[in-house]
C-alpha cells in the first residue's frame, strides 16, 4: 500500500529563515512520482513540482528546493529565505504511474512566516 | 485555457437535503477524481473515473455518488447529506500523472 507521511503538522518561522518540510513516503513499486503542493489561504491547490523516481537529482527554482532519497524513501522540501507570502499548507502526495487515480496525500503541514 | 471548474465554490445546506457539486474539466482527459480534504487528514479519494460509464470508489466513497455520462463532467451527488461530509471537496482531472485540480467547493451541512 502506498502511504506519505508528513510528521510535521505546524511550523512556525520568522521571515528569512530557512525552513524545511519533510515527506516520507511507502510504496512497494519502483517506478512511481511524488508530488508537492501548496495550499495558500485562499484554499486552491498549487502545484509545485513532480519528481519521478528514477530521476533522483535534486532540484532547485528560486528560493524553493526538493531533497530526493529514494535510500530514505524521503522527498523533502526547503524554502530559503521564507517570506511571509510562504505561508500556507504544503502537501506532499505520491502516485503510482500506471494508475492516474492512485494518488495518495499527506496530511500537510502548515507553514506560517512571521513577519 | 485548460481548466477545472467545480460548481458551487461555498454551500450550507441541512442534513437529508440532496445535493449535486458539478466538475467540469475542458482538456478531454479520461481520468477525473473527487477527494474531500479534513484538517489533519490531507486530501482522500472518494471516487474516480477512468472513462464514460466507467467509475470506482476510493478511499471514502460512502454517503457519496458520481456519474460519468460524458467524458468532460464528472458531478459529485450527496444523495442524503450529512453533518461529516462537512469538508473541502476537490475536483481533479488527470492525464500521464498530471493532475488539475479545481478550485475547491467548501461544504457544511447543518
Amino acid at each position: 500500500a502506498q502511504k506519505v507521511t508528513q510528521a510535521q503538522t505546524e511550523i512556525s518561522v520568522v521571515e528569512k529563515e530557512d525552513v524545511t518540510l519533510d515527506c516520507v513516503y511507502e510504496t512497494r513499486d519502483t517506478t512511481y512520482y511524488l508530488f508537492w503542493y501548496k495550499q495558500p489561504p485562499s484554499g486552491e491547490l498549487v502545484f509545485l513540482i513532480r519528481r519521478n523516481s528514477f530521476d533522483e537529482q535534486n532540484e532547485i527554482s528560486g528560493r524553493y528546493s526538493w531533497n530526493f532519497q529514494k535510500s530514505t524513501s524521503s522527498f523533502n522540501f526547503t524554502i530559503t529565505a521564507s517570506q511571509v507570502v510562504d505561508s500556507a499548507v504544503y502537501f506532499c502526495a505520491l502516485s503510482d504511474p500506471y494508475n492516474n487515480n492512485d494518488m495518495r496525500f499527506g496530511a500537510g503541514t502548515r507553514l506560517t512566516v512571521k513577519p | 485555457e485548460a481548466q477545472v471548474t467545480q460548481n458551487p465554490r461555498y454551500l450550507i445546506t441541512v442534513t437529508g437535503k440532496k445535493l449535486t457539486v458539478t466538475c467540469s474539466q475542458n482538456m478531454n482527459h479520461e481520468y477525473m477524481s473527487w477527494y474531500r480534504q479534513d484538517p489533519g487528514l490531507g486530501l482522500r479519494q472518494i471516487y474516480y473515473s477512468m472513462n464514460v460509464e466507467v467509475t470506482d470508489k476510493g478511499d471514502v466513497p460512502e454517503g457519496y455518488k458520481v456519474s460519468r455520462k460524458e467524458k468532460r463532467n464528472f458531478p459529485l451527488i450527496l444523495e442524503s447529506p450529512s453533518p461529516n461530509q462537512t469538508s473541502l471537496y476537490f475536483c481533479a482531472s488527470s492525464e500521464y500523472n498530471e493532475q488539475f485540480f479545481g478550485p475547491g467547493t467548501r461544504l457544511t451541512v447543518l
